[in-house]
Formats: structure tokens, sequence, C-alpha cells
């Protein structure tokens, strides 16, 4: 089956400890996506991946950091730098930037609680 | 600023009537919107989506109307049916990736 996962399902880790979040994808998209959902708030988006090993910021990038060595891979770590880690993940994908790139194609989410 | 907003957070509804979920954008500029929606604990999925240069989309059961006049964007669900129960998501789109998304409405269908 074709699409985009991402685990663990749920993590838990102390404050100050920084954690990575997987992202794989199957799809054959050129672009992907991070995104954090907070109760009661729509999607933010954290970063972007036009192509590989390119990425941009998005709206709230701090305390973010993501690569992109690979087309199906956009691992996502949360450091310790951000202050409210707490929430849960989602990652998409798309076939390209552009008008395509506006169906985004979304993972199980991962959610991530910090303690 | 740039923003997307849903009239009302949660809406019920009968099983077997109609649904309709409404949205308000600010950003005049924006050339495309999408539906979204999103059942408890997974990830959005795609619904449907209109580009600006229209005032009605239909799909499967599901109808989007645009009025461009007011920016007002709404979803009909026929016929609502227990599994159309989650969260429902307008987000709108200008130019490549740049997607915001609003807070959602949650459906819940009684049976």
């Amino acid at each position: 089956d074709g699409g985009i996962t991402q685990s663990p399902k749920y993590l838990f880790r102390k404050e100050g400890q920084n954690v990575t979040l997987s992202c794989e994808q199957n799809l054959n998209h050129d672009a992907m996506y991070w995104y954090r959902q907070d109760p009661g708030q729509g999607l933010r988006l954290i970063y972007y991946s036009q192509i590989v090993n390119d990425f941009q910021k998005g709206d709230i990038a701090e305390g973010y950091s993501v690569s992109r060595e690979k087309k199906e891979s956009f691992p996502l770590t949360v450091t310790s730098a951000q202050k409210n880690p707490t929430a849960f993940y989602l990652c998409a994908s798309s076939i390209a930037l552009g008008t395509s790139a506006y169906e985004q194609y979304f993972g199980p989410g991962t959610r991530l609680t910090v303690t | 600023g740039e923003s997307v907003g849903l009239h009302l957070p949660t809406l019920s509804v009968q099983e077997g009537d109609n649904s309709i979920i409404n949205c308000a954008y600010s950003n005049s500029a924006s050339d495309y919107f999408i539906w979204y929606k999103q059942e408890s604990g997974k990830g959005p999925q795609f619904i449907i989506d209109i580009r600006s240069n229209m005032d009605k989309r239909q799909g499967q059961r599901v109808t989007v109307l645009l009025n461009k006049t007011v920016k007002h964007l709404s979803l009909q669900i026929a016929a609502t049916q227990p599994g159309d129960s989650a969260v429902y998501f307008c987000a709108e789109a200008t130019g490549g990736f740049k997607t915001i998304f609003g807070a959602g409405t949650r459906l819940f269908v009684k049976a």
C-alpha cells in the first residue's frame, strides 16, 4: 500500500532531551511537510522540503530541525530549545510545489508528550 | 493577517440529515480552498477542493460552495452517516505550498 508512515504513534520524553520523529513516504512525492497540531487549533507549518537536501522554515520552526537526505524520508527533531513541545505532530507529502501541492497526504501522526 | 476560521466549533446532526459546515477566510488573494476530514487519532484526509474561479463543486455526497463576495466557504454532506463523525478543516492556499488551516469543526452524528 502506498502512503505515509510515522513512528512511533506515542512518544514520551523528559524535558531537556532531544527527540526525533520519523516520517517515511512511498508515494514518490517530491514535497514533504511537518505540522504541529494543538487542541482547538488548526495545523501550523513547522518545516517543509521541496526536494532532497533542501528544506525551508515554516511559521513555527524555532526549536525544531529537519533533514532530507532521501526523497522518502523527512525526520523531525524536537530540540530542548522548543518551549512547548507537547503536541500532535503530522507529516504530509504532496506531488510537488505549485498547484499540485495543495492536495497533501497526511501520515497518522505522532503524539509527543514531554514532562 | 491571514486567517481561516470556522463559525461553529461543534455540529451535531441526526443520521440521514444533511450537514453544513461553514468557514470564513480573510485572504482575498487565496486561489485554492480545500476541505479535510480528520478522524480521532488520525491524520487529515483530503475530501474536496475548489478553485477561486468556481462557485460550487460536487463530489460523492459532498458539495463545496464558495462565496468570494463574503469570503465564505461551506461543506455540505448529504445523508450524513455515523462514519462522517470527525473534525473537518477548511484550508486556503495561495501560490504553491502555503496552506493555512482553520481550527476545525467537530461533527457529531446521532444515530
